[in-house]
């Protein structure tokens, strides 16, 4: 299995603020993955986060809303920038592990834009 | 693009019954199929994953099927308990890295 943490865990932010989201890992993987679960909806994928190089997007997600740093093999952020109300959704990071290459999620971060 | 649809959306069954849960996918061009529990305000928590050369797994009181040529996989849950109230989603991934995820099925077992 993977334990992943995330920082914060919830947040309530005012519209036009950015918040960066911490995923950390305990052990080193290649990808690590960012998605997003609007109220009520399903999770949608928003980039893959590769150490060493720029993170690749998703249809309908652009680097300049939605930057990301990946430094090392354990750990990423997703910032999420200029924020209005329709950002409001759980962000969630995930691994996959082992030979069977399961998928691990993080506990999420819940954010608020007012 | 893959399509992943669960049916129902929601179920509220009695403590103790049997229920299976329903996932399809419109392209059978899978790697695996993996089946998740999301408890309110939660992350996910891992159940099953069925690679796309098998018909199916077991843990526990679920059991998970898949047919690939069909595009469905099932989620069986025996001898339902209160703590498996949960939404219950599933999640394909393609050749690659790329995952699509169900809908989800919001499941209340009643004591």
């Amino acid at each position: 299995s993977a334990v992943i943490s995330q920082k914060p865990s919830r947040d309530i932010c005012q519209r036009g603020t950015s918040l960066t989201i911490q995923c950390q890992v305990d052990s080193q993987v290649t990808m690590m993955f960012w998605y997003r679960q609007q109220p009520g909806q399903s999770l949608t994928l928003i980039a893959t986060a590769n150490q060493g190089s720029e993170a690749t997007y998703e249809s309908g997600f652009v680097i300049d809303k939605f930057p990301i740093s990946r430094p090392n093999l354990t750990f990423s952020t997703l910032t999420v920038s200029n924020m209005s109300p329709e950002d409001s959704s759980i962000y969630l990071c995930s691994v996959n592990r082992g030979g069977a290459d399961t998928q691990y999620f993080g506990p999420g971060t819940r954010l608020t834009v007012l | 693009k893959q399509e992943v649809t669960q049916i129902p959306a929601a179920l509220s069954v009695p403590e103790g019954e049997n229920l299976v849960l329903n996932c399809s996918f419109t392209d059978s061009a899978i790697y695996n199929l993996q089946w998740f529990r999301q408890d309110p305000g939660k992350g996910l928590t891992s159940l099953l994953l069925i690679q796309s050369s098998q018909r199916e797994q077991t843990s526990g009181r679920l059991n998970a099927s898949l047919d690939k040529s069909s595009g469905r996989s099932t989620l069986y849950i025996a001898a339902s308990q209160p703590g498996d109230s949960a939404t219950y989603l599933c999640a394909v991934r393609r050749i690659g890295n790329q995952f699509y995820f169900g809908t989800g099925t919001s499941l209340t077992v009643i004591p």
